[in-house]
């Protein structure tokens, strides 16, 4: 059972653009979302996480859209630049007595110049 | 510098020869936690730790052991390591709970 569906799978995005990745999650005890970024030959490095309390978190030219109702959140980065080019991927955790990470699949972008 | 930091970063053994992947992170992290990345998969999430000698089962445990006897350290054991087991391993750690975590620059796994 896929617990956080990431999508699309890869985006192609001409600089200046904007890139949007999508994630949907079943488990409503999770309430802890983040995004990481991964370059190749690299470990994944937190970008921007969000907790369900609120509906929107910005970083930079990284935001996080999140419905709680929907069980949808989504990264949006704006101005996207040929180093942003890189493998994103969502996750979401719940506290409690479960300490489980679980990702998304991953979505390849390539932002080109 | 805030690091972990994975041995080996490359390995290529047989199929049945016990192996360790050390991880060891120099952040005093409570939390500790290992996965494995396979293409079309993502990552998963294989071992947890909250703190030291408290482990728990991630979403693909089977095949491998680990153990927390000091904060620092969380080493991966594969007992009787199968080709199925070839990948790349990642630890990662955080303050508390799992997340932000910090993550390690991998370990490529090979089993013939």
């Amino acid at each position: 059972q896929q617990q956080v569906k990431q999508s699309p799978q890869s985006l192609i995005v001409q600089k200046g653009g904007i890139s949007i990745i999508n994630c949907a999650y079943e488990n409503t005890a999770f309430d802890y979302f983040p995004w990481y970024q991964q370059f190749p030959g690299k470990g994944p490095a937190l970008l921007i996480a969000i907790r369900p309390d609120v509906s929107e978190k910005k970083e930079g030219r990284f935001t996080i859209s999140f419905n709680k109702s929907a069980k949808q959140f989504s990264l949006h980065i704006m101005d996207s630049q040929p180093g942003d080019s890189a493998t994103y991927f969502c996750a979401a955790s719940s506290g409690g007595s479960n300490y489980k990470l679980t990702f998304g699949k991953g979505t390849l972008l390539t932002v080109n110049p | 510098e805030a690091q972990v930091t994975q041995n080996p970063r490359y390995l290529i053994t047989v199929t049945g020869k016990k192996l360790t992947v050390t991880c060891s992170q120099n952040m005093n992290h409570e939390y500790m936690s290992w996965y494995r990345q396979d293409p079309g998969l993502g990552l998963r999430q294989i071992y947890y730790s909250m703190n030291v000698e408290v482990t728990d089962k991630g979403d693909v445990p089977e095949g491998y052991k680990v153990s927390r006897k000091e904060k620092r350290n969380f080493p991966l054991i594969l007992e009787s390591p199968s080709p199925n087991q070839t990948s790349l391993y990642f630890c990662a750690s955080s303050r508390q709970g799992p997340g932000p975590q910090h993550f390690g620059d991998g370990t490529r796994l090979s089993i013939l």
